[in-house]
């Protein structure tokens, strides 16, 4: 059973441009949620999406935004790439009704 | 807002101790907590799920325990082993979608 995968690994970016993101969540899932997490910081909830609408937003200016698709894979996309937008992004798959939530690896972001 | 706090920021233990990790909480109103260790640059890895119905979980050398009404959970490692350093992050679910997550105990067992 494959668990929750995220592309790319790593990615390299200027100020200004644009980026998007991919996950894939674990089999039987239905739920992603994005996060963002600075280097020894806990993750910050960016935003969830459930049958393809956003359902709930972190505090997360609008450059951040999202898709999900009808096989439940998402993206996150960030426009006008900031400094401070560097970090490690996560994302979390779930299910009702705990929504116990499974991680994948991470895209590892920086912004030059 | 739920603000979430874990003590200690770090600790370094030597192998074969039995350890607790803190983890406190502002609101009582929770779903449930969840407990993950996270390796350097790496993802999280899910260790136990605590419902808000229950006081606590077991999953091998580990054990979870959730108080609600104080706002407390702790996470006790039995046996500590150089494998499992790493940094234990706990996650409040209020009753919506989103997690709360505290900055982490980074744990180092010495051989």
């Amino acid at each position: 059973d494959a668990g929750v995968t995220q592309s790319p690994t790593h990615l390299i970016k200027t100020r200004g441009q644009q980026v998007t993101l991919r996950c894939s969540p674990k089999s039987g899932h239905d739920t992603v949620s994005w996060y963002q997490q600075a280097l020894g910081q806990g993750p910050q909830f960016i935003f969830q999406y459930y049958e393809e609408e956003e359902r709930q937003r972190g505090n997360f200016p609008d450059r951040f935004s999202g898709h999900q698709f009808p096989n439940y894979s998402s993206e996150l996309n960030v426009n006008a790439l900031l400094l401070g937008d560097s970090a490690l992004y996560l994302c979390a798959s779930s299910r009702q009704p705990s929504y116990e939530q499974y991680f994948g690896p991470g895209t590892r972001l920086t912004v030059t | 807002k739920q603000e979430v706090t874990q003590i200690p920021a770090a600790l370094s233990v030597p192998e074969g101790e039995n350890l607790v990790l803190n983890c406190s909480f502002t609101d009582s109103a929770i779903y449930n907590l969840q407990w993950f260790r996270q390796d350097p640059g790496k993802g999280l890895t899910s260790l136990l799920l605590i419902q808000s119905s229950q006081r606590e979980q077991t999953s091998g050398r580990l054990n979870a325990s959730l108080d609600k009404s104080s706002g407390r959970s702790t996470l006790y490692i039995a046996a500590s082993q150089p494998g499992d350093s790493a940094t234990y992050l706990c996650a409040v679910r209020p009753h919506g979608n989103q997690f709360y997550f505290g900055t982490g105990t980074s744990l180092t067992v010495i051989p």
